[in-house]
Parts: C-alpha cells; sequence; structure tokens
C-alpha cells in the first residue's frame, strides 16, 4: 500500500526569502513522486517528477525536491519566494509501473507575503 | 494550458438527478483518469481508462460510472445525486498508462448539488 503525507497544512513566507513544503510518504516499492501545484479555480500543475533517476529533481519555475530513500521523504524546495508562488501544493505518489492511479497528500497552502 | 479540455464547467443541480461530465484529453494520450476533489475527503482517485478499457478503480461509488470512447474522450456519469457528490470533478491525461507518467490535468467541472 502507499500513502502520503505533507506535515504542514499551510506555511507562510515571505517574498524573497525560502519557501520548505514537507512531504513523507509510505510505499512498499520505489516510488513515482510528485509535486503538483493547484492555484484558485485552475486545475493541478506538474512541477517535477521523480522517477528513480537523480535524487534531486529540479521543476519548473525554480522549485527543486530531494528523494531522501533512508527518511522516505521528498520536501519541496525554493530559495526564493515569489508572490506568484501562493497556491495549493500536493505530494503525489504512484507506482511507477502498474496502473497511473495517483494517492494524493492533503495539500499545502502556500501564502506569500509582501 | 494543460490540453486536457472539461466541459461543463460548472454545473448546478438538485439531489436524485444525473448529470454527465465530459473530458477530452491532451492530443495523442491514452489515458484518462477521473479525480474528486472536495474539502472533507481532499483529492481521490476514481477511476482510470486505457484506450476504451478500464484500468484501474479507486473509490467510485456505484452510483457513478464512467466510458471511455473510441475517439478517447471519456465522460463520467453521476446518478442518483446526493448534497454529499457537490465536489469538483477533474479529468487527467497520459500517454500511457504506467505510473511514472505525468498526468495532465483539465480545470475541473465544478458540480453543485441543491
Amino acid at each position: 500500500a502507499q500513502s502520503v503525507t505533507q506535515l504542514d497544512s499551510h506555511v507562510s513566507v515571505s517574498e524573497g526569502t525560502p519557501v520548505l513544503l514537507r512531504c513523507n510518504y509510505s510505499s512498499s516499492y520505489s516510488p513515482s513522486l510528485f509535486w503538483y501545484v493547484q492555484h484558485p479555480n485552475k486545475g493541478l500543475q506538474l512541477l517535477l517528477k521523480y522517477t528513480s533517476a537523480a535524487t534531486l529533481v529540479k521543476g519548473i519555475n525554480g522549485f527543486e525536491a530531494e528523494f531522501k530513500k533512508s527518511e522516505t521523504s521528498f520536501h519541496l524546495t525554493k530559495p526564493s519566494a515569489h508572490m506568484s508562488d501562493a497556491a495549493e501544493y500536493f505530494c503525489v505518489v504512484a507506482h511507477p509501473a502498474n496502473t497511473g492511479k495517483l494517492i494524493f497528500g492533503q495539500g499545502t497552502t502556500l501564502q506569500v507575503k509582501p | 494550458d494543460s490540453g486536457v479540455t472539461q466541459t461543463p464547467k460548472h454545473l448546478i443541480t438538485a439531489t436524485g438527478q444525473r448529470v454527465t461530465l465530459r473530458c477530452s484529453p491532451r492530443s495523442g494520450d491514452l489515458s484518462v483518469y477521473w479525480y474528486q476533489q472536495s474539502l472533507d475527503q481532499g483529492l481521490q482517485f476514481l477511476i482510470q481508462y486505457y484506450n476504451g478499457e478500464e484500468r484501474a478503480k479507486g473509490n467510485i461509488l456505484e452510483r457513478f460510472s464512467a466510458q471511455q470512447f473510441p475517439d478517447l474522450h471519456s465522460e463520467l456519469n453521476l446518478s442518483s445525486l446526493e448534497l454529499g457528490d457537490s465536489a469538483l470533478y477533474f479529468c487527467a491525461s497520459s500517454p500511457l498508462e504506467r505510473g511514472d507518467q505525468p498526468q495532465h490535468f483539465g480545470d475541473g467541472t465544478r458540480l453543485s448539488i441543491l
């Protein structure tokens, strides 16, 4: 069975400061992991994905995430937050080979203060 | 623009009614997924189709059904609607059916049951 836990339901940062959104996963196999972002009244947009290649994954808009198997974590970071980063972020796990069923975390709302 | 089109954007109906949500996947994508997003349950996988055939089922109620047509568009049918079915319904698509494939999401259909 797979599951994913996002450790913070709400994160608030000031513009220009670093962002850290935390995610832990549970899986009986080496999973595929994704981060998606959802802006208000919009669908989900893929930020980045991990599929057993490099453990440090670079995504769009300056985001990156590091896969740490020993810690079962896949935290999302960005060196400097921008106002446009304010949104809801979802950490997602999937079996890499079977069906494409995605298991979503509960989401983290990122607030960026001017 | 993800390339995934969902119609209608909004749907308001009454309890006991039946509705159909439509999804056109990205050009070339063979796999279609349906997800439900609600405040209490978060984002949940409902069902997946690949090239016209059902591939995986999640927490989909018996009152709900879906299909994928030869032109690859998909429809999600919701019947005997209840207040608790009010939610945002997303469709996503990917080229193949594997879990390591990023999924591209439509903007969703917001269903309100009065």
